[in-house]
């Protein structure tokens, strides 16, 4: 998990509240993931991006947003929390160059409890 | 038809045993193939990448990708008790810029002492 961030660690919410979760990395990648990984589903792609203020929607988008001020940060916002957004949330980065591809590198993830 | 199809397992081995574990795909355009590792409570840790057919091997461990039968496998050799966790297959497309990584559902692995 070297260079990849998540915060907060653990968190418990409510239900309707707003919840931001963050990723940072040192790593200078252009691309950054989040993703959702739940019993029976796998990982899910929700957003990513492929630069600043660059993000684009994954497969399970709905009730959440992004952003994406700077290289090192990429937030994730649940707008208003539901119990269905109780999951493990994980963020990565992509060192891409031309014409390869070196996987993805993953965070330690967030594990995020909607009461 | 699910795009990565990956046996959820449990597998339980004992230490030194061969441990082979496999997924199929169905989208023929794929390009690279990754094999991640994850333990419990942690994130995957890309553990094997490969984008041709053939074998590649590093260390105890080898990918085997046959594209013509869209099926990729992991072996691992005289596995280890620190070998237990949750292994999953992720196959990525990229085009015209855009890419998509999906990933198999896992196999959680046991190797006993």
């Amino acid at each position: 998990d070297a260079g990849i961030t998540q915060s907060p660690r653990h968190k418990v919410t409510e239900t309707g509240t707003p919840v931001t979760l963050r990723c940072h990395q040192t790593e200078n990648h252009r691309y950054m993931y989040w993703y959702r990984q739940d019993p029976g589903h796998g990982l899910r792609l929700i957003h990513y991006s492929y630069g600043v203020k660059d993000t684009d929607k994954g497969e399970v988008s709905d009730g959440y947003s992004v952003s994406r001020s700077k290289t090192e940060d990429f937030l994730l916002t649940l707008e208003s929390a539901t119990s269905s957004q109780t999951s493990v949330y994980f963020c990565a980065t992509n060192k891409r160059g031309p014409e390869l591809n070196y996987g993805y590198t993953f965070g330690s993830g967030t594990r995020l409890t909607v009461v | 038809q699910k795009e990565v199809e990956q046996d959820p397992g449990p597998l339980s081995v004992p230490e030194g045993a061969i441990v082979s574990l496999n997924c199929t795909y169905s989208n023929s355009a794929f390009q690279y193939f990754m094999w991640y590792r994850q333990y419990s409570r942690k994130g995957p840790e890309l553990l094997m990448y490969t984008y041709s057919s053939g074998n590649k091997e590093d260390g105890r461990f080898t990918a085997q990708v046959d594209k013509s039968s869209k099926y990729i496998s992991l072996f691992i050799r005289d596995s280890q008790p620190s070998d237990s966790a949750t292994y999953l297959c992720a196959i990525l497309l990229t085009q015209g810029g855009s890419e998509k990584l999906v990933f198999g559902k896992g196999t959680k692995l046991t190797v006993n002492p």
